[in-house]
C-alpha cells in the first residue's frame, strides 16, 4: 500500500516569497491533516479536511496561510508572504475516519522541511 | 480541548538496559491514546494505540504502553533499549475530532 506522499521534501525561500507544498494522502483516506512542527516541538494542527471540506482551522494563520483540497483527494498547502518563524517541517498526514471515530489512526509522510532566510 | 504532556525532553539509557517514557493526558471523554516516533529526516511512524479494551497494549519493535485512567498517563516502555531505538518519541491523544501531540522526548542510547 502506497503511504502518504509529499513534495518537495525540501525548500529554502527568502522571507516575503510564497510557498506551496503538496500532498497525497492514502487511497480512500476521509481525512487530511496538515500539521506544523518547528524545531524543538510536536507537531501543531494546521488544518483538517474530511473530504474537500475544512473540519478544523483555527490555528491556521490565515493572513498568510491558506490550504485547499482539490475533489477530496491531493491537497496543497500555500504560504504567501513568508516569515522567518515559519521555517518548520510541514506534515500531511491521512486517516480513514474522522479523529473521533475507532479508526483514527493517521498516517505520515515525510514531510517537507522549510527554511526561510 | 485535549492536551498532552511529556514530561522528559531527553532520556538517555545505556543499551540492554530498560526504558520508560512518561505521557500524561488532559480529556473530559474516553480518549484514543497513540505513541509515534520520529527518526531524523522521517515522518512519524505510529509505534501503538489504545482505543479500549485491554489497558496493556503491544506495539511494533518491542514497544509496550499501558494506559492509566486514575493517573491520566500512557507511558511507553521497553524491556531492552537497543541502538536503532534512538529518536524522537512523541504521544498523542485523539477524540473530538482532534489529534493533539505533546512535544516529544529525544531517546539517546549509549553503548
Amino acid at each position: 500500500e502506497a503511504g502518504v506522499a509529499q513534495s518537495p521534501r525540501y525548500k529554502i525561500i527568502e522571507k516575503r516569497q510564497s510557498v506551496a507544498f503538496w500532498c497525497n494522502p492514502i487511497s480512500g483516506h476521509a481525512t487530511l491533516y496538515w500539521y506544523q512542527q518547528i524545531l524543538g516541538q510536536g507537531p501543531k494542527l494546521l488544518i483538517q479536511f474530511q473530504n474537500n471540506g475544512v473540519v478544523d482551522d483555527s490555528q491556521l494563520p490565515k493572513d498568510r496561510f491558506s490550504a485547499e483540497r482539490l475533489k477530496g483527494v491531493d491537497s496543497t498547502l500555500k504560504i504567501q508572504p513568508a516569515k522567518l518563524e515559519d521555517s518548520a517541517v510541514y506534515l500531511c498526514a491521512s486517516s480513514l475516519t474522522p479523529g473521533a471515530a475507532a479508526n483514527t489512526e493517521a498516517f505520515f509522510g515525510q514531510g517537507t522541511r522549510l527554511t526561510v532566510v | 480541548a485535549q492536551s498532552v504532556t511529556q514530561p522528559d525532553i531527553h532520556i538517555t539509557v545505556s543499551e540492554g538496559a530498560s526504558l520508560e517514557l512518561r505521557c500524561n493526558y488532559s480529556y473530559g471523554a474516553t480518549p484514543y491514546l497513540f505513541w509515534y516516533v520520529q527518526s531524523p529526516g522521517q515522518g512519524l511512524q505510529l509505534l501503538l494505540k489504545y482505543f479500549s479494551g485491554d489497558t496493556l497494549v503491544q506495539g511494533i519493535k518491542g514497544f509496550e504502553a499501558e494506559f492509566k485512567r486514575s493517573q491520566s498517563s500512557f507511558n511507553l516502555r521497553k524491556p531492552s533499549v537497543h541502538w536503532s531505538d534512538a529518536a524522537e518519541y512523541f504521544c498523542a491523544v485523539g477524540g473530538g475530532n482532534k489529534l493533539v501531540f505533546g512535544a516529544g522526548t529525544i531517546l539517546r542510547v549509549k553503548s
